[in-house]
């Protein structure tokens, strides 16, 4: 167990529809990082978040939106869905960073699957 | 940006043999590199990583290896067990700053299979 949930774990949705994917990171992390995994792409960047902030940013589309509350638990937003956005989601949270040079582990959440019908 | 090639993609072999996976990275500025283990159903989970400043790491039958001036770095598992069977993953970032990013840049993943 790596200290991240995510809820729901499960997600069976319309095409069009809008759901929201929460996450909340291990204990005492401020970074919140967001990840796509399907079969085509892989496992992908989304979007990171550091103490309420956004830090970072990958191939998101316009439809996705994300934020992180004052108590640090994270939301994804997923919009207009299409079949393409069946996937796994997966949350992840690190130590707040050592002010050096390298990453801080990346801890991840059990995932959420959406499917899009 | 970064890109993270992964080989093989499948890997099968017998209980109590060696499996190497390999990974090649582009971005010369890349300095921490993490292996994850994902099992049918759950998230990855962080095995083994190591970072720039040295060359090789091990815990136990695990061992990762990192060559800078190739950009490459591999996965060594040793006497593998049923147990081992799963996806790995390799990745990479850059230098984390001031700013406080880290997104990881993945690998396509190495199916593993370990026959008893």
């Amino acid at each position: 167990d790596s200290g991240v949930t995510q809820t729901p774990k499960h997600l069976i949705t319309a095409t069009g529809q809008r759901v929201t994917l929460r996450c909340s990171p291990r204990s005492g992390d401020l970074s919140v990082y967001w990840y796509q995994q399907s079969l085509d792409q892989g496992l992908q960047f989304l979007i990171q978040y550091y103490n309420g902030e956004e830090r970072a940013k990958g191939n998101i589309l316009e439809r996705f939106s994300a934020q992180q509350f004052p108590d640090l638990h994270s939301e994804l937003n997923l919009s207009s869905l299409e079949l393409g956005d069946s996937a796994l989601y997966f949350c992840a949270s690190s130590p707040n960073p050592s002010g050096g040079l390298y990453q801080e582990t990346q801890y991840f959440g059990p995932g959420t699957r959406l499917l899009v019908l | 940006g970064e890109n993270v090639e992964q080989h093989p993609s499948t890997l099968s072999v017998q209980e109590g043999d060696s499996a190497v996976i390999k990974c090649t990275y582009s971005d010369s500025a890349s300095n921490y590199f993490p292996w994850y283990k994902q099992e049918l159903g759950k998230g990855p989970q962080l095995i083994i990583d190591i970072r720039s400043n040295v060359g090789e790491k091990k815990d136990q039958r695990i061992a990762v290896t990192l060559n800078k001036t190739a950009k490459h770095f591999s996965l060594h598992i040793t006497e593998t067990q049923p147990e081992d069977s799963a996806v790995y993953f390799c990745a990479a970032t850059t230098p984390q700053g001031s700013s406080n990013t880290g997104k990881l840049i993945f690998g396509q993943g190495t199916t593993l299979q370990v026959k008893p």
